[in-house]
C-alpha cells in the first residue's frame, strides 16, 4: 500500500527557506502513471496547492508561489522535495505531499499525514 | 485565474441527505474531484470526476455536475461524516475550493 510520509524543520524563522522532503512508499516515483505534488493548509483555513512533478523532472508551479518554490525529484531515493525561500508568517501551514494522476485532471488520490511548519522568529 | 465558491458551512439531520455544492464557471465541464477532511487528518479523496467514488467509500456518498454546480451528495448522514468537504478542479492549475464544514445534527 502506498505511503508518503513528509518530513522538515517544523519551525523556520522568516526571510529564510524552507526545505521538505516526501518519501514515497510501497509504490514508485519512477511510475509512469503519476505525478507527485505539495499542497499546504494555513491552521483552520483552506487548501492550496504549490506545485507538482513527474519522475522525468517536469514541474508544474502555482502561478501565486512560483517565484519562490523549487521542486524536485530524488528518484534513487524515492523521494521528492520542496522548498519555498523568503518566508514570511503567511507561510506558516501544515504541509502535505500527495500523489495524482498522470493527467491534469486526475484527483490527488493518495496524501501524506502533513507536517506543521510555523515560520516564526 | 478561476474560482470555485463553497459555502462555508452546511448542516444535517442525522440520516437525513446532505448536499454540498461547489460553484464555478461552466464547471459542468471540467472533471471535479470532492475531499473530506476531519479534524486534524489529511484529506481524503470521496468522489472524482465529477460522479465516480474511489474503492472502499460508501455508495451514501455521491456526486453530479451541471451548468455551474457540481454538488456532492451524501445520503443517510452519519455523525462521522461531520468534516470539511473540499473540491477541486484543474484550470490551467490545480484549484481548490475554499471548503464546507459539514455539522450532523
Amino acid at each position: 500500500q502506498l505511503q508518503l510520509q513528509e518530513s522538515g524543520p517544523g519551525v523556520v524563522k522568516p526571510s529564510e527557506t524552507l526545505s521538505l522532503i516526501c518519501s514515497v512508499s510501497g509504490g514508485s516515483l519512477r511510475s509512469s502513471s503519476y505525478y507527485w505534488g505539495w499542497i499546504r493548509q494555513p491552521p483552520g483555513k483552506g487548501l492550496e496547492w504549490i506545485a507538482t512533478i513527474y519522475y522525468s523532472g517536469t514541474t508544474s508551479y502555482n502561478p501565486s508561489l512560483q517565484s519562490r518554490v523549487t521542486i524536485s525529484v530524488d528518484t534513487s531515493r524515492n523521494q521528492f522535495s520542496l522548498k519555498l525561500n523568503t518566508l514570511t508568517v503567511a507561510d506558516t501551514a501544515k504541509y502535505y505531499c500527495a500523489r495524482r494522476g498522470i493527467s491534469v485532471s486526475d484527483p490527488f488520490d493518495s496524501w501524506g499525514q502533513g507536517t506543521l511548519v510555523t515560520v516564526s522568529s | 485565474s478561476y474560482e470555485l465558491t463553497q459555502a462555508l458551512s452546511e448542516s444535517v439531520a442525522l440520516g437525513q441527505t446532505a448536499r454540498i455544492a461547489c460553484e464555478g464557471n461552466n464547471i459542468e465541464n471540467k472533471n471535479v474531484h470532492w475531499y473530506q477532511q476531519k479534524p486534524g487528518q489529511a484529506p481524503v479523496l470521496v468522489i472524482y470526476r465529477d460522479i465516480h467514488r474511489p474503492s472502499g467509500i460508501p455508495e451514501r456518498f455521491s456526486g453530479s455536475n451541471s451548468g455551474n454546480t457540481a454538488t456532492l451528495t451524501i445520503s443517510a448522514a452519519q455523525a462521522g461524516d461531520e468534516a470539511d468537504y473540499y473540491c477541486q478542479v484543474w484550470h490551467s492549475n490545480t484549484v481548490f475550493g475554499g471548503g464546507t464544514k459539514l455539522t450532523v445534527l
